[in-house]
């Protein structure tokens, strides 16, 4: 199975922040990378698809980057409804296969 | 509307069975690949299992850690998906999403989320 790792497990920061998350693969996975927000108490939604496509509907802060093994989630100043958990999946190769998630708190 | 939305959820005993149900609409159902994932209490989300739609066969992928316990199936006619849950165990407790799988060439990825039903497995 292909592992996906995700840093930090947890960050801090304050509205207006240019936060970035980071998603490691065990293998290479080319763009097959799809990232995801959860609200506490809420299903996921879909942010990004094939790596750095945004989904429709999603703010243009929300970019995505990387290839192969490394990848990043980058929110470019942060608001009050982007705090939450994200969970990048990779999509390569079944079984399909989610990172641990980054919870994204208001310092 | 757009949406998806799980049943059948509930309190189960080791050993059982329980058979969830998520019925769609708002989109043609029968066009579409549907995924299970879940979410044991405060953890991530762990991939369950994709069915296809009647043009690919009808054909069936799973999580390997499953080990041939769960059976998911759909119903085109009905809209609605479902996943048969054999010999349960505290470790499948969880909420479980049911998602619809759209693709963009041959990226995939989960662009409908219900709200999820929770499943408990205690004695």
């Amino acid at each position: 199975d292909i592992q996906m790792t995700q840093s930090p497990s947890s960050l801090s920061a304050s509205v207006g922040d240019r936060v970035t998350i980071s998603c490691r693969a065990s293998q290479s996975i080319g763009n097959y990378l799809n990232w995801y927000q959860q609200k506490s108490g809420h299903a996921p939604k879909l942010l990004l698809y094939a790596a750095s496509s945004l989904q429709s509907g999603v703010p243009s802060r929300f970019s995505g980057s990387g290839s192969g093994t490394d990848f990043s989630l980058t929110i470019s100043s942060l608001q009050p409804e982007d705090f939450a958990t994200y969970y990048c999946q990779q999509s390569y190769t079944f079984p399909l296969t989610f990172g641990g998630g980054t919870k994204v708190e208001i310092k | 509307e757009v949406q998806v939305v799980e049943s059948g959820g509930g309190l189960v005993q080791p050993g059982g069975s329980l058979r969830l149900s998520c019925a769609a609409s708002g989109f043609t159902f029968s066009d579409h690949y549907m995924d299970w994932v879940r979410q044991a209490p405060g953890k991530g989300l762990e991939w369950v299992g994709r069915i296809r739609n009647k043009d690919n066969g009808y054909t069936t992928e799973y999580a390997a850690s499953l080990k041939g316990r769960f059976t998911i199936s759909r119903d085109d006619a009905k809209n609605s998906l479902f996943v048969q849950m054999n010999s349960l165990t505290a470790e499948d407790t969880a909420v479980y999403y049911c998602t619809r799988s759209r693709n963009w060439g041959t990226y995939w990825f989960f662009d409908l989320w219900g709200r999820g039903t929770l499943v408990t497995v205690s004695s």
